[in-house]
């Protein structure tokens, strides 16, 4: 089954305390992205990569890092969390090119106390 | 800079009603629109979507429309049904490859 799958769904962590999510597609898609969900406000990009190894900054990229060693992974790194990185967070992936639009995973829901 | 908009922010309809959901963007250079269903807490489905050179595009009891010029698109739900109820999102992607998304309509079907 096509699908994008982030891991893990729900994360509880401490102020400081470095994590990844996770975010796998085995579609052979170019580009991938990461989003963060928030009330009131939408959802909001993060960072995105064209294809391994090009990553650039979206409108949120304080905070966070990524990278695209692999054309399948796009892991989402916290180096420090703090508690405004609460939030739920869903990756997406799309073949490059304009004819194409978004496959999303389930999210992973993240609280920073 | 894109910007998209989607109105109304909630809507509550009886069963059955037909309903249409508004997006409007800001800059018509876009490659291809997409409407997507959100339940509370889970992730984005993907509805419709709708290439720059489309008028419209149908799914079963939706209908998505796209006028570009005028920055609009509108989503038609025939003969609502409960299980419709969810928040629905339209995205924009543009020339830069960035997609750029509304902050939804909720809608709230009644039995």
């Amino acid at each position: 089954e096509a699908q994008v799958t982030q891991n893990p769904r729900y994360l509880i962590t401490v102020t400081g305390k470095k994590l990844t999510v996770t975010c796998s597609q085995n579609m052979n898609h170019e580009y991938m992205s990461w989003y963060r969900q928030d009330p009131g406000l939408g959802l909001r990009q993060i960072y995105y990569s064209m294809n391994v190894e090009v990553t650039d900054k979206g409108d949120v990229p304080e905070g966070y890092k990524v990278s695209r060693k692999e054309k399948r992974n796009f892991p989402l790194i916290l180096e420090s969390p703090s508690p405004n990185q609460t939030s739920l967070y869903f990756c997406a992936s799309s073949l490059r090119g304009e004819l194409y639009g978004y496959t999303f995973g389930s999210g992973t829901r993240l609280t920073v106390v | 800079k894109q910007e998209v908009t989607q109105i109304p922010a909630a809507l509550s309809v009886p069963e059955g009603e037909n309903l249409v959901l508004n997006c409007s963007f800001t800059d018509s250079a876009i490659y291809n629109l997409q409407w997507f269903r959100q339940d509370p807490g889970k992730g984005l489905t993907s509805l419709l979507l709708i290439q720059s050179s489309q008028r419209e595009q149908t799914s079963g009891r939706l209908n998505a429309s796209l006028d570009k010029s005028s920055g609009r698109s509108t989503l038609y739900i025939a003969a609502s049904q409960p299980g419709d109820s969810a928040t629905y999102l339209c995205a924009v992607k543009d020339g830069g490859f960035k997609t750029i998304f509304g902050a939804g309509t909720r809608l709230f079907v009644k039995a």
